[in-house]
């Protein structure tokens, strides 16, 4: 069956290195994102990506980056951890068009910097 | 922008039926989802709507009114793994669903 895979489900890092969170989906979608969500909030998305070497910014994309090198990968950099990125991360696909209706997303990744 | 709102908690008795409301202000529209988040698990889909009026899919049904910014979620026949968080989510981008800008979300605990 197709899925969609974060890696690592938990991570804990310290102030100041660089941190990067796998995604990995094998439903062949182009659309990937990257969402963060803090405790009880919603889901606020970072970077998106249209495909193979599109990236975008989301409303909360400032100490984050994507790059997209195929259609099965998007990682999700953080450049300098700080405290305020502490969140659970979740990674989600979606096929094109108006036809789809539904995103598909990751088990997400429980993030602490310290 | 982008504005959504949610309640923020609701509780119910297994066996009941629940609403849960919606009310969006955004740039565009071009569909509107709701998506069921168990504590510490992703979100997953339970229904879309872009037309005007309700869509029902089991024990879950969806009502959407655009020229109100208003939509629902109905649970009938509440069990108690119907406790859970309820995402409503807005799609401005016709090109795809997961560009799309969510609320807080509900938690809902259904109570025996």
């Amino acid at each position: 069956d197709a899925e969609i895979t974060q890696s690592p489900r938990h991570k804990i890092t310290e102030t100041g290195r660089q941190v990067t969170l796998a995604c990995h989906q094998t439903w062949n979608h182009n659309n990937m994102f990257w969402y963060r969500q803090d405790l009880g909030h919603g889901l606020r998305l970072i970077h998106y990506s249209y495909g193979v070497q599109d990236t975008n910014k989301g409303e909360v994309s400032d100490g984050y980056s994507v790059s997209r090198s195929n259609t099965e990968d998007l990682p999700l950099t953080l450049e300098s951890a700080a405290s305020s990125q502490t969140s659970v991360y979740f990674c989600a696909s979606s096929g094109p068009g108006q036809g789809a209706t539904e995103a598909f997303f990751g088990q997400g990744t429980r993030l602490t910097v310290v | 922008g982008q504005n959504i709102d949610q309640p923020t908690e609701m509780t119910a008795t297994e066996g009941a039926i629940v609403q849960i409301n919606c009310t969006y202000q955004t740039s565009g529209f071009n569909g509107l989802f709701w998506y069921q988040q168990h504590a510490g698990e992703a979100p997953t889909f339970l229904s879309y709507n872009v037309l005007d009026g309700l869509e029902e899919k089991g024990r879950f049904s969806s009502f959407l009114s655009r020229s109100k910014g208003y939509s629902y979620l109905l649970l009938k026949e509440l069990q108690m793994k119907d406790s859970a968080s309820y995402l409503c989510a807005v799609r401005a981008d016709p090109t795809n669903a997961g560009k799309s800008t969510f609320g807080d979300g509900t938690t809902l605990t259904v109570k025996p």
